[in-house]
């Protein structure tokens, strides 16, 4: 079971914005361990395209933004092109896994 | 540029051991912590374990204690994944990924497909 708990699906049509949620617990995002999202377009590897809770990396389009609020973590994509579809999975650290990486289930984010 | 490059794919049997390599480029290999992280077919992504190839000091995900050991040849540049006693649900892509300490996953190999079979 993951302790990192986002939506399996969102979906939204070109221009428009999606939000992805990745609910935690005060053993991790809670207790202020940061936030990170991963791209995984169909057949690659996966890409961080936030750090830090809403850091983008360079080359990442500003597109693409995250924040905390709590025990969450919040993925936000305006603008969505059909590039985007994708799978985004988020990422922190747990302290009842040893403070050990933890993933959440991952997102479907399907362009309309 | 950083580049991770992983060894070729693998077909194992039941009970056997496999051993996966990661050679990095393009950075001071010793700056940046080894995560390896698992994605069973059409699953989502299962963080396994890392290593810090300065010290050598590792950490593992308690469901692959005892059954995994993340190595590494700094001569070369390679960091390896180990895992023993392979049942059919290990079948998965396996990645490893670059991390400084407790930071993001920022640079991944292109993964290396363990295919457990009898």
């Amino acid at each position: 079971q993951t302790v990192l708990t986002q939506p399996p699906s969102v979906s939204g049509a070109p221009g428009q914005t999606v939000t992805i949620s990745c609910t935690g617990s005060s053993s991790n995002i809670g207790a202020g361990y940061d936030g990170y999202w991963y791209q995984q377009v169909a057949g690659g590897a996966p890409k961080m395209i936030i750090y830090g809770n809403s850091n983008r990396p360079s080359g990442v389009p500003d597109r693409f933004s995250g924040s905390k609020s709590g025990s969450s973590v919040y993925l936000t994509i305006t603008g969505l092109r059909a590039e985007d579809e994708a799978d985004y999975y988020c990422q922190s650290y747990d302290d009842r896994l040893s403070g050990s990486r933890a993933f959440g289930g991952g997102t479907k984010l399907t362009v309309l | 540029q950083v580049q991770l490059v992983q060894s070729g794919a693998e077909v194992k049997k039941p009970g056997a051991s496999v051993k996966v390599s990661c050679q990095a480029s393009g950075y001071t290999f010793s700056n940046y912590d080894i995560n390896w992280v698992r994605q069973a077919p059409g699953q989502g992504l299962e963080w396994v374990g890392w290593m810090n190839p300065k010290s050598g000091n590792t950490g593992y995900a308690r469901k692959f204690q005892g059954r995994v050991t993340i190595s590494r040849n700094s001569s070369l540049n390679t960091a390896y994944m180990e895992l023993r006693g392979l049942k059919s649900d290990d079948t998965a892509l396996f990645y490893c990924a670059r991390a400084r300490g407790w930071t993001g996953l920022d640079y991944w190999g292109q993964g290396t497909l363990v295919t457990v079979a009898s």
